[in-house]
This record gives C-alpha cells, structure tokens and sequence, in this order.
C-alpha cells in the first residue's frame, strides 16, 4: 500500500499565484484532513474532511479551499497565494472519523515557498 | 480553549541517558492523547494512543504514559537512531467531529 501520497514535494509560487497540492490515499480511510506546519508553532489544522462530499474548516483556513468529490482524493487549493502560506503542508488521514485507535497516516509533506 | 504544551522544546542525550519528554494538555473530554515521531524531511509517524488517566503503552525503547493533565513519553537506554522530533496531540471534539490539536514537538537528539 502506498498509504497516503502527496504531490509536489516542493513548490515555489509567486505572490498571487494559485495552486493545487494533492493528497490521495488507498487505505479507504472515510476521514482526510490538512495541516500545515511552521517553526515552534506545531501542526495546525487547515481543513478536513469526514467523508465525500462533507468539508469544514479548521483553525487556519483562510485563503485556502477544499472539496472532496471521492473517498480517495482530498485536494487543498490555494486561492491566491501570499507570502504568509510559506510553510510545509501535511495531508493525513484516518480510518474513523470518531475514534483515532488506528492513529492518523501523514502523508510525506509539500513544501511549499512563496515569494 | 483546547491547548498543548510539550517540554522541552530541545533535548540533548548520550546514548544510553534516560530521560522523559512532556505533554501537558488542556481539553474539555480528553478523547484521546497521540504520540508521533517526526524524522527531518517527513511526515509524523504515529507512535500511540492514550485514552485514559493511568494507561501505558511501550515500543522497544520508548513507553507512554497518561494523567489527566499531562502525558509522559520515556526513552530508556537511547540510541543514536532515536534522534527525531517527537510531536503530542490530542483529541478535541466540537461542531460534531474529532480534530488533532498539536503542540510544537521536543526535538531529540541523541549521540554516541
């Protein structure tokens, strides 16, 4: 299984610029979510999602958007991208949306450069 | 407002040097504490889940341990491979959904 894959990497953008970083699992977990992580700050939850079709937001979701249209693919869309969304972004997923007994699967991150 | 605090921020051991890393928390209905093990470069690795005030769980070197205020993970006997930032959080349920809130993590560093 390749649990939960990320793509790009790595992304430089321009301020203004709109992207899209992918998230795709294949462990058909019914709960994916976003984070994004910044020095001494910890991971901070962006968006997530308890199944297709149902997305809420998190602590920190301005500039950001989410739709989930399958179980697998959970894509987050930065609307138009500013300097402050310089971070690395994490994509995770979970078995139960309810219970964590299974504990959340990281994906390997995108590193995302805003300038 | 649901918090976590890990302690220290940095720790720095010779292989073999026992210590614990700490967690205080603050949540309205603990429904459950993580460990994860963040290498440089990748995403946390889940480590264990706590659910209750006197619950331990082990992994080779590594033990953890809940109160209701606070988690502790023990490395007995470290090795230079256990160097890693070590990342808590916990469970916090509003608007009907479970969501992981994180503190800022303890990076290890062990040497030989």
């Amino acid at each position: 299984n390749a649990g939960v894959t990320q793509t790009p990497k790595f992304q430089v953008l321009k301020t203004g610029q709109s992207m899209t970083l992918q998230c795709a699992q294949d462990m058909n977990h019914e709960y994916m979510s976003w984070y994004r992580q910044d020095p001494g700050m910890g991971l901070r939850l962006i968006h997530y999602s308890v199944g297709a079709g149902i997305t809420d937001q998190g602590e920190v979701p301005n500039g950001y958007n989410v739709s989930r249209s399958t179980t697998e693919d959970f894509p987050l869309r930065l609307l138009s991208a500013a300097p402050s969304q310089t971070s690395v972004y994490f994509c995770a997923s979970s078995y139960s949306k309810n219970r964590g007994d299974h504990g959340y699967t990281f994906g390997s991150g995108t590193r995302l450069t805003v300038v | 407002e649901d918090q976590v605090t890990q302690s220290p921020e940095a720790l720095r051991l010779q292989e073999g040097e026992s210590s614990s890393l700490n967690c205080s928390y603050t949540v309205s209905g603990l429904r459950g504490l993580f460990w994860y093990r963040q290498d440089p470069g990748k995403g946390p690795e889940f480590l264990f889940t706590l659910y209750s005030a006197g619950e331990e769980k082990e992994k080779e070197r590594l033990k953890a341990t809940l109160t209701k205020k606070e988690s502790f993970l023990h490395i007995t006997a470290p090795k230079p491979e256990d160097s890693a930032t070590y990342l808590c959080a916990v469970v916090s349920y509003s608007g009907g959904y479970n969501k992981l809130i994180f503190g800022a993590g303890t990076r290890l560093a062990v040497h030989p």
